[in-house]
C-alpha cells in the first residue's frame, strides 16, 4: 500500500491568514490526488481533485499543487467556515489512501 | 439532487455480521464506480473497498478482505456492504460515496451510518 504523510498534524491559524498544508506520498502518484474538508458531524467535502483541480462549488481561496510525491493545499484568506480537519487521499494504487489529516484551528 | 443515504449500522458483537445499504438519488449509480469510506471514532478516514459499475470488479483494504463484501444493484440504484466477522476495530461511521473521473476521486459523500462491534 502507498503510505501517504500530512504535516503538520494540526495548525493554529486567525481569520485571515494563509495556511499550507503538505501530503506526502510513499511512491510517485503522478497528479492522483485529492483533498478533503471535514468538519465532525458532518460528511467529508471534496475541495480539489487531479492535485489541483478546484472542485465547483468551492471557494477560490483554496488551491492545490504539486505532483509525483509532493502536494500541497493552501487556503488563502481563512475564513471562520474554514476550521476543520483538511484529508489528502491517493488514487493512483488500490488501496485508496488517506493521509492521517490535518487539523486547522482558531 | 444528488444524495447518498446509508443505512443498517448497529450495535453488534464481536463475530457477528451485519449488511449496510446505500440508497442513490439525483444520479444513476450504474455510470459511477462507488466506494465504502470509514471512520472510526477519534481517527482519521478510511477507503474501505470500490466496485466498479458492472460489479464485477471490486477492491478492498487489507483489514476487511476476505470479511467484507461489497455489491450493487444498478436497477435498484443501491450499494451494499456485507459485513462478516465484525471486530471492535471495525467500530466507525461508513460512509459511501461516488467514485468520479479522472481517477474515481470522491465527488459525493453519503450522511453516513455508525457500526459499534461490542
Amino acid at each position: 500500500a502507498i503510505q501517504v504523510t500530512q504535516s503538520p498534524s494540526s495548525l493554529s491559524a486567525s481569520v485571515g491568514d494563509k495556511v499550507s498544508i503538505t501530503c506526502r506520498a510513499g511512491q510517485d502518484i503522478s497528479s492522483a490526488l485529492a483533498w478533503y474538508q471535514h468538519i465532525p458531524g458532518t460528511s467529508p467535502k471534496l475541495l480539489i481533485y487531479a492535485a489541483s483541480s478546484l472542485h465547483s462549488g468551492v471557494p477560490s481561496r483554496f488551491s492545490g499543487s504539486g505532483s509525483g510525491t509532493d502536494f500541497t493545499l493552501t487556503i488563502t484568506n481563512v475564513q471562520p467556515e474554514d476550521f476543520a480537519t483538511y484529508y489528502c487521499q491517493q488514487f493512483k494504487i488500490y488501496p485508496f489512501t488517506f493521509g492521517p489529516g490535518t487539523k486547522v484551528h482558531l | 439532487q444528488v444524495q447518498l443515504v446509508e443505512s443498517g449500522g448497529g450495535v453488534v458483537q464481536p463475530g457477528q455480521s451485519l449488511r449496510l445499504s446505500c440508497t442513490a438519488s439525483g444520479f444513476t449509480i450504474s455510470h459511477y464506480k462507488m466506494h465504502w469510506v470509514r471512520q472510526a471514532p477519534g481517527k482519521g478516514l478510511e477507503w474501505v473497498s470500490i466496485i466498479s459499475e458492472d460489479g464485477f470488479s471490486k477492491y478492498y483494504t487489507d483489514s476487511v478482505k476476505g470479511r467484507f463484501t461489497i455489491s450493487r444493484a444498478n436497477s435498484k440504484n443501491t450499494l451494499s456492504l456485507q459485513l462478516t466477522s465484525l471486530r471492535p476495530e471495525d467500530t466507525a461511521v461508513y460512509y459511501c460515496a461516488r467514485g468520479n473521473l479522472p481517477d474515481l476521486y470522491i465527488d459525493v459523500w453519503g450522511t453516513g451510518t455508525t457500526v459499534t462491534v461490542s
